[in-house]
């Protein structure tokens, strides 16, 4: 079974300063693809980046980008130039490459910009 | 549709009742997802479709809860004889294959159930 975990609850940034969320998985599978979502006070579910295990770079969308380490099993989201419209919860994900393909998600880091 | 419509965006009802919670995901989308996410929590998984059928019902709490997805369209989870821990939202996903792809799964706005 996977697991993932997130072990900041909270966390707070200036705004236009950068900011890294914290996601560490356990698996057995040698190949997985993890995902981050963006949760808003709307209660959306909005897909941000994806990265597959065996990708050879770190994915980049935008701001976003994902600090993969394979080794460490931990997958990192970094945020840069934090924007007042980035607060929100923070999810990642892990699915397993084969059974059913479906994704398990932590417990969510809050994120808080400040002005 | 444009996106993953769920309704109704909030229902509450009374312990020991009957309600159905529907999802209209993405024209062509073949997989969906249900999902529960309990306040400050992330989603737990309930039930995968792929078409018609479902998949994976391993996520179901117990016997009270069922889905189904008769057309391989629009989904809808069946709760029976409520309880108060049932509370929480509701959140539909779905994706255009079997789930393997990179683009992610689009999410509906979810259904805040309210068990009293």
């Amino acid at each position: 079974a996977q697991k993932i975990t997130q072990t900041q609850p909270g966390m707070f940034v200036q705004e236009k300063e950068a900011v890294t969320l914290d996601c560490t998985y356990d698996t057995s599978d040698q190949s997985y693809g993890l995902f981050w979502y963006k949760q808003p006070s709307s209660g959306e579910m909005i897909f941000l980046i994806y990265q597959g295990s065996y990708d050879e770079q770190n994915a980049t969308e935008g701001r976003y980008s994902l600090n993969f380490q394979k080794a460490r099993k931990s997958a990192n989201l970094v945020i840069s130039a934090s924007q007042l419209g980035d607060s929100a919860m923070y999810f990642c994900a892990m699915r397993p490459r084969g059974g059913s393909y479906i994704p398990t998600f932590g417990r969510g880091t809050s994120l808080i910009v400040h002005p | 549709g444009a996106g993953v419509s769920q309704t109704p965006s909030n229902k509450v009802t009374e312990k020991g009742k009957y309600v159905e919670l529907r999802c209209d995901p993405i024209s062509g989308h073949t997989a969906l997802y249900w999902y529960r996410q309990s306040l400050g929590q992330g989603p737990e998984f309930l039930i995968y479709f792929q078409g018609t059928g479902a998949a994976d019902d391993s996520g179901l709490p117990n016997d009270r809860f069922f889905a189904v997805r008769p057309e391989g369209s629009v989904s809808t989870l069946k709760i029976q004889r409520t309880e108060r821990g049932d509370s929480a939202v509701y959140l539909c996903a779905s994706s255009p294959n079997t789930g393997q792809g990179r683009d992610g799964y689009t999410f509906g706005s979810g259904t805040r159930l309210t068990v009293v």
